[in-house]
């Protein structure tokens, strides 16, 4: 059973950093892009970020790059996502999400619960 | 940036109905579009993927058609768990994939 469990989301004031972690198992997880994908409250969808397999190839939103970094580590099945100078419009919960191909090509099949990040002094 | 446009915004139906609901791309994405199903309180699911491929374990009363600029997501026999916010989403022209505002399905 495929399984993505994200960590490290919490309340954070305006300039902060945080790290949240997506943990998964169930599939062969260097084999799979990963992506995240945030929600504000009440909001829409929005693509943050996405990483290949091999973590050598990266992708960010306008709105993140620069403060935000993906990365993962393929020996502990992990998927990362640095939040620098956090600002109140990156609150929001925020899912990691497997690609549905072993290509990066960003359908996503399967997303983690999600996990809060409230930005606010 | 590729901007999808969904319609309606909300949709109000019985169960038992047919659901159609839209999705406008602001420029070509040829086939490389999806469908999302989200309840309250729970991450997206994915269900239709490159237009009018249904995902892994997709009732068929779920379908998907369109290309280029318009996108159409039919249920065909509303069941009272069908009823949600439906998003799209475009990966032909990414970074970034982009989502529409959604959809929310909702019983009449």
């Amino acid at each position: 059973e495929v399984q993505l469990v994200e960590s490290g989301g919490g309340l954070v004031q305006p300039g902060g950093s945080l790290r949240l972690s997506c943990a998964t198992s169930g599939f062969s997880f260097s084999s799979y892009a990963m992506s995240w994908v945030r929600q504000a409250p009440g909001k829409g969808l929005e693509w943050v970020s996405a990483i290949s397999g091999s973590g050598g190839t990266t992708y960010y939103a306008d709105s993140v790059k620069g403060r935000f970094t993906i990365s993962r580590d393929n020996s502990k099945n992990t998927l990362y996502l640095q939040m620098n100078s956090l600002r109140a419009e990156d609150t929001a919960v925020y899912y990691c999400a497997k690609d549905r191909s072993g290509y990066v090509v960003p359908y996503f099949d399967y997303w983690g619960q999600g996990t809060l990040v409230t930005v606010s002094s | 940036e590729i901007v999808l446009t969904q319609s309606p915004a909300t949709l109000s139906l019985s169960p038992g109905e047919r659901a159609t609901l839209s999705c406008r791309a602001s420029q070509s994405v040829s086939s490389y579009l999806a469908w999302y199903q989200q309840k309250p309180g729970q991450a997206p699911r994915l269900l239709i993927y490159d237009a009018s491929n249904r995902a892994t374990g997709i009732p068929a009363r779920f379908s998907g058609s369109g290309s280029a600029t318009d996108f159409t997501l039919t249920i065909s026999s509303l069941e009272p768990e069908d009823f949600a916010v439906y998003y799209c989403q475009q990966r032909s022209n990414w970074p970034p994939v982009t989502f529409g505002q959604g959809t929310r399905l909702e019983i009449k």
